[in-house]
């Protein structure tokens, strides 16, 4: 175990509907990251947190967005959710100067209808 | 555009056998890369790091190798084991760019068979 926790574990929502996904960082991890993963494809980056500031953002619409709270969890919320959306949501948090030391959640999947 | 591409995309070999998967990138100026191994529906787990300086890392019964000369790496699985089942992913880094926006292969899928 990585000692990063995600909640839920599975999700099912209808499209248009809203989504928000949570991540509990290691112990002193302040950087935490957000991927989707679509079945059968490596993850793709959806944006960082470092100390509660948006620190990088990958190619998804403003609709994904994102907070980091002083304890270092942080959430990931979804609007107008689509049948696109349907993937595995993974959290990987690290340690300040270890960036590339990622150490990911077990993901949330969560199905759209 | 960086790119990282894996292959075989799947493998199925008997246990105690030994495999090799393959990763080439395209990834420039080239940071670091990493091997991770995630089990069906978990995240992945970090297996090793490699910078430029480093042409091979091994922990317990993997190895990765890494070419930066030729852009290519590769990971051996030494005796495998019923357990090393998981898709295998490759992620590298360019230098001065977030970790976070590190570029992640599609994976190899390892199935080891009794």
């Amino acid at each position: 175990e990585t000692g990063v926790t995600q909640s839920p574990t599975h999700l099912i929502k209808t499209r248009g509907q809203q989504v928000t996904l949570r991540c509990s960082s290691q112990s002193g991890h302040n950087t935490v990251s957000w991927y989707q993963q679509a079945l059968g494809q490596g993850p793709q980056f959806i944006f960082q947190y470092y100390r509660e500031e948006e620190n990088g953002r990958g190619n998804f619409p403003p609709r994904f967005s994102g907070l980091q709270f002083p304890n270092y969890s942080s959430e990931l919320n979804v609007n107008a959710l689509e049948l696109d959306d349907s993937a595995l949501y993974l959290c990987a948090s690290s340690l300040p100067g270890q960036l590339y030391e990622q150490y990911f959640g077990p993901g949330t999947r969560l199905t759209v209808t | 555009k960086n790119q990282v591409e894996q292959s075989p995309q799947s493998l199925i070999i008997l246990e105690g056998k030994n495999c090799t998967l393959q990763c080439n990138y395209t990834v420039s100026p080239f940071s670091n890369l990493r091997w991770y191994k995630q089990d069906t529906g978990r995240g992945p787990v970090s297996l090793t790091i490699m910078t430029f300086s480093e042409n091979t890392k091994s922990n317990g019964r993997y190895t990765a190798t890494l070419d930066a000369d030729t852009k290519q790496s590769s990971l051996h699985i030494t005796a495998s084991q019923l357990s090393d089942s998981a898709s295998y992913i490759c992620v590298v880094s360019a230098r001065g760019t977030n970790a976070g926006k590190s570029t992640f292969g599609d994976g190899t899928t390892l199935t080891v068979k009794p």
